[in-house]
């Protein structure tokens, strides 16, 4: 069975620049999150969609942070403008239902914003 | 806030040796999950314990869950230096999971 794929793995970008994370959830996956992971601390959910709908956005910067998952399925992720403390990683997790299943991460894509 | 809170922040033990971490949580939960995450990569799912069960194994992972002290605590037996790790406490509200700040596990050859 086919992991959560991510893409890019690493990108760097220079402040008030913008940039789109790219996620493809596990085949059949309801559920899908955006966590954010700054280095030594634990992931942060920033949104979490239930098919193309969204579930929860609380943490999401609306000013500058935006997702979509369309069709259900795929999902991306985009900052414009980023700020040097955006400097983190974009982790995207995919699950069966939204409470009681087992999450599923992607390897996660790696933002340096200098 | 539900947030599960792991302690200790960090722990270095001998390899063969046992580590035990231990999740607080402040809210009512469903169920609370341990992920580990090696270094550089995602998170992997350990284990599951729903809020009416009381113990859980897996291997050589032991998970203990006390609700009247919104506690849970993760026992791994035997270490080995692939358990080299962060491990993380997600707690399961019901409307949304949410991580801890992790512990981050070194074993010692």
């Amino acid at each position: 069975e086919a992991g959560v794929a991510q893409s890019p793995r690493y990108k760097i970008i220079e402040k008030r620049q913008s940039v789109a994370f790219w996620c493809n959830p596990i085949s059949g996956h309801a559920t899908l999150y955006w966590y954010q992971q700054i280095l030594g601390q634990g992931p942060k959910l920033l949104i979490q969609f239930q098919n193309n709908g969204v579930v929860d956005d609380s943490q999401l910067p609306k000013d500058r942070f935006s997702a979509e998952r369309l069709k259900g399925v795929d999902s991306t992720l985009k900052i414009q403008p980023a700020k040097l403390e955006d400097s983190a990683v974009y982790l995207c997790a995919s699950s069966l239902g939204a409470s009681g299943n087992t999450i599923y991460f992607g390897e996660g894509s790696w933002l340096t914003v200098v | 806030s539900q947030q599960g809170e792991e302690d200790p922040q960090a722990l270095s033990i001998q390899e063969g040796e046992n580590a035990t971490m231990n999740c607080s949580y402040k809210t009512s939960i469903n169920n609370l999950q341990w992920y580990r995450q090696n270094s550089g990569r995602g998170l992997v799912h350990l284990i599951l314990i729903r809020s009416n069960e009381r113990e859980k194994h897996s291997g050589r992972l032991r998970v203990t869950l006390d609700t009247s002290k919104k506690s849970s605590s993760l026992l791994i037996t035997a270490s080995r230096a692939a358990d080299t790790a962060s491990y993380f406490c997600a707690t399961d509200g019901g409307d949304k999971i949410i991580f801890g700040k992790g512990t981050r596990l070194h074993i010692l050859p």
